[in-house]
């Protein structure tokens, strides 16, 4: 059965670094999406995307965030300079084209440590 | 306000044992979603179970059943007969039309399934 991939599983970066969370979506998946959850706290939305731009962000989603499919599989999220509260556990989601039910499929994660 | 709550943090069942996971939610919206994810220690989020606002019947997946209460606007997870690989936390979510495509997630429960 098809998934949603996400790598690395788990990333330690220095605070001010950049990192790139990568994603690879379900193959006829056409929406994409970024959460993330602080460890012990609810999954929180972040951004979605389609057709190659950024359908809604959360308050969460600032300047410091960016987000792109560089390729036809790829959808990455760039934290340009992370800080300590990025640390959490961020997930990548996709859904298929509209259907009945719009259920977003979760890849494993990616648990990024800031020091 | 919340659109979801998950009141119940952690929840005790015996193996073999049904067990309700209760998800009240907020929303004016006719049209929504409701979602239950499973997330196991290792930390990956499973879809479960989904029930749309003008669903007549409550959803069923396999031992998993969703005890829909519009009035009420509480939608309920079923879990029957309980097995050790059922302990994970459990997330209830919504997505509203109006609101386009993001989740909202509750705080979650986490089950304990005894043997």
């Amino acid at each position: 059965e098809p998934e949603v991939t996400q790598t690395p599983s788990h990333q330690v970066t220095q605070m001010g670094q950049e990192v790139i969370l990568r994603c690879v979506p379900i193959s006829n998946h056409l929406y994409f999406y970024w959460y993330r959850q602080i460890l012990g706290q609810k999954v929180e939305f972040l951004v979605s995307f389609y057709n190659n731009e950024i359908s809604e962000k959360s308050e969460i989603f600032d300047d410091q965030f960016s987000v792109e499919r560089p390729d036809g599989s790829n959808f990455t999220l760039k934290i340009r300079s992370t800080k300590l509260e990025d640390s959490a556990m961020y997930f990548c989601a996709s859904r298929p084209p509209s259907g009945r039910t719009d259920t977003q499929y979760f890849g494993p994660g990616t648990r990024l440590t800031v020091l | 306000a919340q659109k979801i709550t998950q009141t119940q943090p952690g929840m005790f069942v015996q193996e073999k044992e049904a067990v309700t996971l209760d998800c009240t939610y907020d929303t004016s919206d006719p049209s929504y979603g409701l979602f239950w994810y499973k997330q196991p220690s290792s930390g990956e989020m499973i879809f479960l179970i989904y029930q749309g606002s003008y669903d007549q019947q409550n959803a069923t997946e396999g031992r998993y059943s969703l005890n829909f209460q519009k009035a009420r606007k509480s939608a309920n997870l079923v879990i029957s007969a309980s097995q050790l690989g059922d302990s994970a936390m459990y997330f209830c979510a919504m997505r509203e039309k109006s609101t386009g495509n993001q989740f909202y997630f509750g705080t979650g429960t986490s089950l304990t399934v005894i043997p």
